[in-house]
């Protein structure tokens, strides 16, 4: 079945690491976003990606990192400058810009 | 940044009524209008979406008002269930646009059974 793959499903990290969460999709999508997630929050979009080798801040792009090698792949990195990086992570597809997204089941990171 | 106001923040039900959720934007330029529906520890997943050329859809169970002039479009969920808890988010968007979705701060809703 296409869909998009998010793992691993719970991460832990201590304070000062960096940590990378994994985006997998199989739709041959073009477009790749990432979102947070906050308890009571709507979602709020770290960076996107159209195509393959370039991607966009969002408007909570400090802190993280993102690379777009492939067009299966959008992985996202948690630095240890992002100040308060326990959350919900959401990674999203779309096939274009004129439909709608296909979501991931998330990672919940906590820094412990 | 454009603006989406969603509400109620949260609701509750009894199984076989209405559930009405409302969301109001501010860009005129919007032309894509859905609803997703997120489950517990589960990512959004699109329910139902309307284009402004047409007033109202219908999906089953769920529909969608939109009113052009008063910039805001609605979901309402006849003979809710309690399967239908969850937290519904509009997003309004502008296609054609790269960052696309402007997610609203999401209802969530409880069905009593």
């Amino acid at each position: 079945d296409g869909g998009i793959t998010q793992s691993p499903k719970y991460l832990f990290r201590k304070e000062g690491q960096n940590v990378t969460l994994s985006c997998e999709q199989n739709l041959n999508h073009d477009a790749m976003y990432w979102y947070r997630q906050d308890p009571g929050q709507g979602l709020r979009l770290i960076y996107y990606s159209q195509i393959v080798n370039d991607f966009q801040k969002g408007d909570i792009a400090e802190g993280y990192s993102v690379s777009r090698e492939k067009k299966e792949s959008f992985p996202l990195t948690v630095t240890s400058a992002q100040k308060n990086p326990t959350a919900f992570y959401l990674c999203a597809s779309s096939i274009g810009t004129d439909y709608g997204y296909t979501f991931g089941s998330g990672t919940r990171l906590t820094v412990v | 940044q454009q603006q989406v106001k969603q509400s109620p923040q949260s609701l509750i039900v009894q199984k076989g009524g209405i559930s009405i959720i409302n969301c109001a934007y501010e860009n005129t330029a919007f032309d894509y209008f859905p609803w997703y529906q997120q489950f517990p520890g589960k990512g959004p997943a699109l329910l139902i979406a309307i284009r402004p050329d047409v007033s109202e859809k219908k999906e089953g169970r769920f529909t969608i008002s939109f009113n052009k002039s008063a910039k805001q479009f609605s979901l309402h969920i006849m003979d809710s269930q309690p399967g239908d808890s969850a937290t519904y988010f509009c997003a309004p968007t502008l296609r054609g646009s790269a960052r696309q979705l402007t997610f609203g701060s999401g209802t969530q809703l409880t069905v009593l059974p």
